[in-house]
């Protein structure tokens, strides 16, 4: 079993709508990153989370450490939201930047 | 302010041959972070750099890799006598110190080809 799960793995919505996409994860962490791959493969870092709820534009993140689980929410989802997000945790023991990623969700927003 | 560079964004290499992928980070930042990205898989980290000094090589493959990052100038990633399974893209990112906080700043990436 992997130490970070997502879900869903794929996940294909019409514009407008509202997305949610899950990571649980199975270690003791000290941070909590989201990140936005493009198409051509360029990452984007969108939060770092150790507690609470961040937001910033239409994204929201929201981690709840007690029960090891963090969403990422997109409100009035765009086409160009489509790409694979990736969650990312800094196990407790762990060095910065030591991160163990989950396998990413691919969302397609159509227009 | 530049974001993190990477070069070169795509190389070819023949079986045997050695790789050196570059990064250079944000100004201002002290801290590099190398991973990898296997085709059809999830990102792995490798190793986490200061300044003349590797940090956190807990990710790194025991033979033929290695890194650096010089008082002066960019990171390297070495990769010495490349097989087939190394084909992969290579991410590096960086952070300014831990006073700054731990917020990662990405590359685009270099995509290693090995034929």
């Amino acid at each position: 079993k992997n130490e970070v799960e997502q879900s869903p793995q794929n996940l294909t919505a019409q514009e407008g709508e509202f997305i949610t996409i899950n990571c649980s994860y199975s270690v003791g962490i000290s941070a909590l990153h989201w990140l936005q791959q493009h198409p051509g493969g360029g990452i984007v870092s969108l939060f770092m989370l150790s507690s609470g709820k961040k937001k910033h534009g239409r994204l929201i993140a929201t981690i709840n450490i007690q029960e090891k689980h963090s969403s990422l929410h997109i409100t009035a989802s765009h086409p160009r939201d489509s790409a694979v997000y990736i969650c990312a945790v800094i196990s407790g023991g762990g060095s910065q930047g030591n991160l163990i990623f989950g396998k990413g969700t691919k969302l397609s927003v159509k227009p | 302010n530049a974001g993190v560079m990477q070069n070169p964004r795509h190389l070819v290499r023949r079986r045997g041959q050695e790789a050196r992928l570059r990064c250079s980070p944000m100004k201002g930042h002290s801290h590099v972070y190398w991973y990898r990205q296997l085709p059809e898989e999830g990102l792995k980290f490798m190793v986490y750099l200061q300044k003349e000094n590797i940090i956190d090589e807990s990710g790194m493959p025991k033979e033929r890799f290695s890194a650096e990052f010089p008082k002066e100038g960019p990171s390297i990633l070495r990769i010495q006598q490349v097989v087939r399974g190394d084909s992969a893209a290579y991410f590096c990112a960086s952070s300014p110190g831990l006073t700054g906080g731990n917020t990662i700043y990405f590359g685009e990436g270099s995509w290693l080809t090995v034929v």
